[in-house]
């Protein structure tokens, strides 16, 4: 069974401390690693596709990499507007449509 | 372009009633996939359609079940409404679902009474 952790489930940061969230994954065959950021009462909105071990993508402040077993998003100077919790989840290979998503990395940027 | 359209966006129901949400996915999308989203669980992955035909179906019991239209509008229908059933529940939207970007509703936050 797909499984992903992220971690930590919370973070604090002051505006331009740089950080990383982790996302762990096991996965039969991956398709595809997906970033999320979510919004309070809102749906989770598209970042990053990852596809293959040393791929990395940027936007912004944001920049996310992947290898066999983990994947990071590095967080560069961030702004309060980046506070979010961001989710990551995984496609397998076998699994068409159905991404399992890890439980989130709440984040909080204080001015 | 317009996005993921989810109707409606609240939702009170009492116990052992049923109901039925919609979802609306980008021109052009033939893939919905749908999920419950709870404090406790996160984000869990119910089912997906695509061009009319289930295609993957998460670990739900069959009180949950779905169809997808022609034009690839997609609803969602829970009956036996369980107090355990209160959540977001949230659709995405992709081209053809596999492993492309998928483009998420706002949701449709249930509670059950």
């Amino acid at each position: 069974e797909d499984q992903v952790t992220q971690s930590p489930e919370a973070l604090r940061l002051q505006e331009g401390e740089s950080s990383s969230l982790n996302c762990s994954y096991t996965v039969s065959g991956l398709r595809g690693l997906f970033w999320y950021r979510q919004d309070p009462g809102k749906g989770p909105e598209f970042l990053f596709t990852l596809y293959s071990a040393g791929e990395e993508k940027e936007k912004e402040r944001l920049k996310a990499t992947l290898t066999k077993k983990e994947s990071f998003l590095h967080i560069t100077a961030p702004k309060p507007e980046d506070s979010a919790t961001y989710l990551c989840a995984v496609q397998a290979a076998t699994n068409a449509g159905k991404s399992t998503f890890g439980d989130g990395t709440t984040l909080t940027v204080k001015p | 372009k317009a996005g993921v359209t989810q109707t409606p966006r609240y939702l009170i129901k009492t116990r052992g009633q049923q109901v039925t949400l919609s979802c609306s996915p980008i021109s052009g999308h033939r893939s919905v996939s749908w999920y419950q989203q709870t404090p406790g669980q996160g984000l869990q992955f119910l089912f997906e359609y695509f061009s009319e035909t289930q295609r993957n179906k998460g670990n739900f019991p069959g009180r949950f079940s779905g169809r997808q239209f022609s034009n690839s509008r997609s609803e969602m229908n829970v009956s036996t409404l369980e107090l355990g059933d209160s959540a977001l529940y949230l659709c995405a939207s992709s081209f053809e679902g596999r492993n492309t970007e998928a483009f998420f509703g706002q949701g449709t936050r249930l509670t059950v009474v």
